[in-house]
This record gives C-alpha cells, structure tokens and sequence, in this order.
C-alpha cells in the first residue's frame, strides 16, 4: 500500500490554464505539506496543513492555493500556470507536526510550455 | 531570515571512499533531519537529531548534530553505488522548517 500518493505523476499543460493536483495519505498523520522542487532540486516548502487549518503559508503566489476536504488529502491547485511555475511538486505528511519525520510522494512533474 | 547552508553541492568520490555533508544554520535549531533522494525518486527520512552533540549510527552512516545545535553532518563510510543521491539536511526551529540545498553524491565505480 501507497503511504503518500499524488495524482498526477506528469502534467504538461499551456501558460495561463488552471490545474490541480491531488495528494493522499493513509498513514493517520495530521499534517500535510506542499514542496516545490526546481530544476536545481532545491526543495522548498509551500503550504502545510494540520487538522485542516493552513499552519504554514510560506511567500508563494496567492495563484497557489491549498485545498483540505479532510485529514487524508491535500490538494494543490494552481490558477493562471506561469513558466516558472515548472518543477516537481512533493506532497508530504507527518504526525502531529512539522519537526516530526515527513513522509514524501513521489511527486508530480508540472511541465508549462 | 533563518538559512540553512549545505556543502558541498556536487561530490564525486570513488567507490569505496568516505562522504561527508555538512549542514550550517545561521540560528540555534531545535532539531535536524537528514533525507536521501535518489535520482528520479522522492526524499527519504534517515533520521532525526535532538540533543546537542548528539551521534547517531546507522551502518555505514554516521550523523553529527553540533554542541551549539547550529551545525550537522552526515558521514559515509566506504561508499557503495546504493548510495548514489542527494542527501538533504532541514532544520527545525519555531514550527518551521528549512531544507538545505542539498549535496548530490555521484559514485565512480
């Protein structure tokens, strides 16, 4: 069984088109966290989210927006898609909080052309 | 604001021969992780330091966290084409965490 998957493994879509990606956990854990990795693989974190209240909104475009329906999932949708918004998105999750080990997917690679 | 400095970036080390990484923090930190991504892949947990001067051991890796918890590195001893990656330190301080750069490792057979 998948502990942290993400949905979907590629994405290639045009410069101004709305996407989202899907993340799951079926660990039990209570908080969910968004990362973006660039073409350098510099990892940075987005969004993170504890029993469905944002925690962690780091300085990201207001285009980027977590959404929570419940403790499992968190999604990551993305208005207006910029060039620069290319890179591999991490999705993760933990128990009780961030300086807890964090439990990857595999990710998803957004490609805008 | 709080950085995390990670060296050297790039490694490239027979096999066989040691590996070290080193993580700096501009600012006391409460705990540190270390991570492993292999190319293509996710990152991994490895392990977790606490306490100042602390020492962990996993086979062949041995992982350092600072007397003034600002500092850690993670060390390879004999490496092995398994341990081709990048090795990740993000430290934790006031319910935030900040990943270093990262130190990708190429094995040369």
């Amino acid at each position: 069984d998948t502990a942290v998957s993400q949905t979907p493994k590629y994405l290639v879509t045009q410069m101004g088109n709305d996407k989202s990606i899907k993340c799951e956990q079926n660990l039990g854990h209570d908080t969910m966290y968004w990362y973006k990795q660039d073409s350098k693989k510099f990892l940075k974190i987005m969004f993170s989210y504890n029993n469905k209240e944002l925690i962690i909104n780091e300085t990201v475009p207001n285009r980027f927006s977590p959404k929570s329906p419940d403790k499992a999932h968190l999604n990551l949708h993305i208005n207006s898609l910029e060039l620069g918004d290319s890179a591999v998105y991490f999705c993760a999750s933990s128990q009780f909080g961030i300086t807890y080990e964090q439990y990857f997917g595999p990710g998803t690679r957004l490609t805008v052309t | 604001g709080q950085q995390v400095m990670q060296i050297p970036q790039y490694q490239h080390v027979q096999e066989g021969e040691d590996f070290t990484t080193y993580c700096n923090s501009s600012t006391t930190l409460s705990n540190i992780q270390w991570y492993k991504q292999r190319p293509g892949g996710h990152p991994v947990f490895l392990i977790q330091l606490v306490k100042s001067g602390e020492v962990k051991k996993q086979k062949r890796l041995t992982f350092q966290f600072g007397e003034a918890k600002k500092n850690s590195s993670l060390h390879i001893t004999a490496t092995q084409t398994t341990d081709v990656g990048t090795y990740f330190c993000a430290g934790h301080r006031d319910d935030k965490i900040i990943f270093g750069k990262g130190t990708r490792l190429h094995i040369l057979p």
